[in-house]
């Protein structure tokens, strides 16, 4: 069965980096892309980009270019999402999701790896 | 950029009667070159991450119980719960992916 099973939960200093994983099984990896959604505590869903799988090309939405990293190890069936000079403003739920035709819509996420930033 | 609004907030209802959460995009999500309509809808409960529940504005994923069903097209979209269970509790998000992709703000659904 489809399964994403992410790392578990971040408590950084602002400044810092994380590196959150999402390790994926049972079904063929290259055919489908991963994306990332970030959800801050009591709030909606924020899509932040994906990634193709096949080719390891990340796209980033608009908000998420610069700080944020998206990539990909085939060796492993595992994609990573690293934020960089975290904020406290990076507090949130991490989800990664498997994605039909690229960005559209997703049919099987983790279960969320919680983030929290606090000096 | 597209704007996906949720309409109500909130909403209670009696067990067994009908819920109807509607979604309004600011612009047309309907492709018409294969007469798509780009919406889905998801479910989280809490505690749990979304769960995906109709795509392509009507198509029920696999497993998705019957009482749930999406309707509209361009831009305004419905999503019907037939009868309210107890397990139906949550939080329910329209998403378009016409343009990237953009969650509406969330329709809580509580038992009256």
């Amino acid at each position: 069965q489809v399964q994403l099973v992410q790392s578990g939960s971040e408590l950084k200093k602002p400044g810092a980096s994380v590196k959150v994983s999402c390790k994926a099984s049972g079904y063929s990896l290259a055919a489908y892309t991963m994306n990332w959604l970030r959800q801050a505590p009591g709030q909606g869903l924020e899509w932040m980009g994906w990634i193709n799988t096949d080719t390891g090309n990340p796209t980033y939405a608009q908000g998420f270019r610069g700080r944020f990293v998206f990539s990909f190890d085939s060796s492993v069936s595992t994609a990573y999402l690293e934020i960089s000079s975290l904020k406290t403003d990076d507090t949130a739920f991490y989800y990664c999701a498997r994605g039909t035709g690229g960005w559209y819509y997703f049919d099987y996420w983790g279960q969320g790896s919680p983030v929290t930033v606090s000096s | 950029d597209i704007v996906m609004t949720q309409s109500p907030d909130s909403l209670a209802v009696s067990l067994g009667e009908r819920a109807t959460i509607n979604c309004k995009s600011s612009q047309s999500v309907l492709y018409s070159s294969n007469n798509k309509n780009y919406l889905a809808w998801y479910q989280q409960k809490p505690g749990q991450p979304p769960k995906l529940l109709i795509y392509w504005a009507s198509t029920r994923e696999s497993g998705v119980p019957d009482r749930f069903s999406g309707s509209g097209s361009g831009t305004d979209f419905t999503l019907t719960i037939s009868s309210l269970q107890a397990e139906d509790v949550a939080v329910y998000y329209c998403q378009q992916y016409y343009n990237t992709v953009l969650f509406g703000q969330g329709t809580k659904v509580e038992i009256k």
